[in-house]
């Protein structure tokens, strides 16, 4: 069984060009999150998706940063017009539901890194 | 923010027994603890959560003090693999809070 999946592992970008992140959650998964990581920082969560849907989007940067979750196809994290303020480790997990009734982990991807220069 | 609280790094010689520690003072009776750890380029890996009662698994053992509001993870015989960022989170899975909020974590260092 195929873990969580993330493309590409490494990405560098001029500033001011467009970022796509990909994440393919694990098999009967249906619930999808994007943490951003900076160095030496934890994690930080921009937003959880399920099929098609947008749950929660509080972590995300209201600007240049969008998020989809297609009914067919992996996750994508768009950057648009990046700055170097952007580069940081991104990473995707999925569960195969919220957790808001039952125990549940998150499985994380092995992360994108951005560089942006 | 973090509703935990961890020290910045420890350091533990192969082949011993690691005690990580973590501070939650406000936990709430419905949070559970999680422990996850990073391994350097990689994602966060689950390693164990409980509640209120110890818990073991295959990587390590999780002691909840009884009044919760510290926990310990306990890696048995730590090894060189087990170098990574240790992150013990709060998650209330009834209110509907299903994001992690990591902390800074512990870096742990093994020695050989």
């Amino acid at each position: 069984n195929a873990g969580v999946m993330q493309n590409p592992r490494h990405l560098v970008r001029r500033r001011g060009q467009e970022a796509r992140l990909r994440c393919s959650p694990m098999k009967g998964h249906s619930h999808v999150y994007w943490y951003r990581q900076l160095p030496e920082e934890g994690l930080k969560f921009m937003v959880y998706l399920q099929k098609e849907n947008i749950i929660d989007e509080s972590g995300m940067p209201k600007e240049r940063f969008s998020a989809e979750f297609p009914k067919e196809g992996p996750s994508i994290l768009r950057i648009q017009q990046v700055v170097r303020g952007d580069s940081a480790a991104y990473f995707c997990a999925s569960s195969p539901n919220s957790g808001i009734s039952s125990y549940n982990e998150q499985f994380f991807g092995p992360g994108t890194r951005l560089t942006v220069l | 923010d973090a509703k935990t609280t961890q020290p910045n790094s420890m350091e533990s010689n192969e082949e011993e027994p690691v005690h990580l520690p973590c501070n939650h003072s406000t936990i709430s009776g419905t949070d559970y603890i999680h422990w996850y750890r990073q391994l350097p380029s990689q994602g966060p890996e689950y390693v164990i959560h409980g509640l209120t009662s110890n818990v073991n698994n295959r990587m390590a053992s999780l002691a909840i003090a009884e009044d919760r509001k510290s926990s310990t993870l306990i890696l048995h015989r730590a090894t060189l693999r087990d170098a990574a960022v240790y992150y013990c989170i709060l998650r209330d899975i009834t209110s509907g809070t299903y994001k992690y909020i990591f902390g800074t974590g512990t870096r742990l260092k093994v020695l050989a």
